[in-house]
């Protein structure tokens, strides 16, 4: 069975631009969260979508933004870029339930110049 | 609100000796509490989890997790360490009774083992 593939791997970007992380989650998994991992913040929680529905939402300016589409794959999108948005951005899918383990992928670093 | 604590950045032990690294949580609920380890350049992998029953748990690599509801703690421990398993390793926690769908993460904290 594939894991959670990410695209891209990397991505440089200039201050004020928007960018467009795409993620596809395992087969039939159906809840996808993106987390943003910083060396000085930790992971922190960015949003949930399950079935095309966004479930649960981080504290995270509204610069950020997801979906989740038919399929289960979804995109996360940042827009007005800012030098602290440079981080690796995680994707992770589930099955859904509460008690069931995430599954990430290997994460997009998103460098902002 | 939920939280996680771990409170130690860095833990360092010798190959072969026993490891424990710590975590503390709290949530309004029942808790489902998990263990990833992140390796460089890499995602989180799944190591345990907890959601109800026994108290200790077994999972991936030899590693298991003992829950503690009174002392709300879920320590990760391994009876002989590898110097392989030097990683980042984060404690997660969700609350149940609000249907567990976010999940908060620890700090994290950086496990040497030393040859």
């Amino acid at each position: 069975k594939a894991g959670v593939t990410q695209t891209p791997r990397y991505l440089i970007k200039t201050r004020g631009q928007q960018v467009t992380l795409s993620c596809s989650p395992i087969s039939g998994h159906r809840s996808v969260s993106w987390y943003q991992q910083t060396p000085g913040q930790g992971l922190q929680f960015l949003f949930e979508y399950f079935s095309e529905t966004q479930r649960n939402k981080g504290n995270f300016p509204g610069r950020f933004s997801g979906r989740q589409f038919s399929n289960s794959r979804s995109e996360m999108n940042v827009s007005t870029l800012e030098l602290g948005d440079s981080a690796l951005y995680l994707c992770a899918s589930s099955t859904g339930g509460g008690d069931q383990p995430q599954h990430f992928g290997d994460g997009t670093r998103l460098s902002i110049l | 609100a939920q939280s996680v604590a771990q409170p130690e950045d860095q833990v360092n032990v010798a190959e072969g000796n026993p490891l424990t690294v710590k975590c503390t949580y709290s949530v309004s609920g029942n808790p489902y509490l998990f263990w990833y380890v992140q390796y460089p350049n890499r995602g989180l992998q799944f190591l345990l989890k907890y959601i109800t029953g026994d108290n200790l748990v077994k999972g991936s690599y030899g590693f298991e997790a003992e829950f503690n509801k009174s002392q709300t703690s879920f320590h990760l421990k391994k009876p002989s360490a590898l110097v392989s398993d030097s990683a980042l390793y984060f404690c997660a926690v969700r609350d149940a009774n609000t249907g567990g769908f976010k999940t908060i993460f620890g700090a994290g904290t950086r496990l040497f083992v030393k040859a």
